[in-house]
């Protein structure tokens, strides 16, 4: 069964504090992995789409890497306005539906 | 450029009625998806229409329909209302569908007591 798991559930950091989301997916055959960002009362809002093992994307203090297993979301040197759910899905190449991680929530203390 | 635009925000019904949710797409967009978001379940796919047609449907009981009518806005309808429908339903849109790169809107929170 294809699945995505997202850890931790919950990270608090202190403003500075580099870290990184982890989203393992179990997919027969890989479409694409997507991350996405979510603030309280608003819908998703796309970042990044990784498409084979060893890509990775950057944008701002954001990089998001795939292997053949999981993907990371590195988070460096963050900053309040970063706090926000990060949700990753995964698109299987049988289906073009996605699957959702239960999302880790970031917390970034100033 | 507007984005995907949902009404109403938020809604509060009860137990057995039924309820209509809007979704303008991204202008040019022609494919519109539904999820529903939950605490415990997390985002759940409700279903995609493109060019007026269903084309992909998750697992939800028969209460839960939809449509898409030719400028690409879509409703969704949930009859026979439940606590457990309880959540935020979040529309997205995208281009032509079958991508992981979609732009939702805020979403329609609905309570039922």
């Amino acid at each position: 069964e294809d699945q995505v798991t997202q850890s931790p559930e919950a990270l608090r950091l202190q403003e500075g504090e580099s870290s990184s989301l982890n989203c393992s997916y179990t997919v027969s055959g890989l479409r694409g992995l997507f991350w996405y960002r979510q603030d309280p009362g608003k819908g998703p809002e796309f970042l990044f789409t990784l498409y084979s093992a060893g890509e990775e994307k950057e944008k701002e203090r954001l990089k998001a890497t795939l292997t053949k297993k999981e993907s990371f979301l590195h988070i460096t040197a963050p900053k309040p306005e970063d706090s926000a759910t990060y949700l990753c899905a995964v698109q299987a190449n049988s289906n073009y539906q996605l699957i959702w991680g239960a999302g880790t929530k970031l917390i970034i203390k100033p | 450029k507007a984005g995907v635009t949902q009404t109403p925000r938020y809604l509060i019904k009860t137990r057995g009625q039924q309820v209509t949710l809007s979704c303008s797409p991204i202008s040019g967009h022609r494919s519109v998806s539904w999820y529903q978001q939950t605490p415990g379940q997390g985002l759940q796919f409700l279903f995609e229409y493109f060019s007026e047609t269903q084309r992909n449907k998750g697992n939800f009981p028969g209460r839960f329909s939809g449509r898409q009518f030719s400028n690409s806005r879509s409703e969704m309808n949930v009859s026979t209302l439940e606590l457990g429908d309880s959540a935020l339903y979040l529309c997205a849109s995208s281009l032509a569908g079958y991508t992981g790169e979609l732009f939702f809107g805020e979403g329609s929170r609905l309570t039922v007591l």
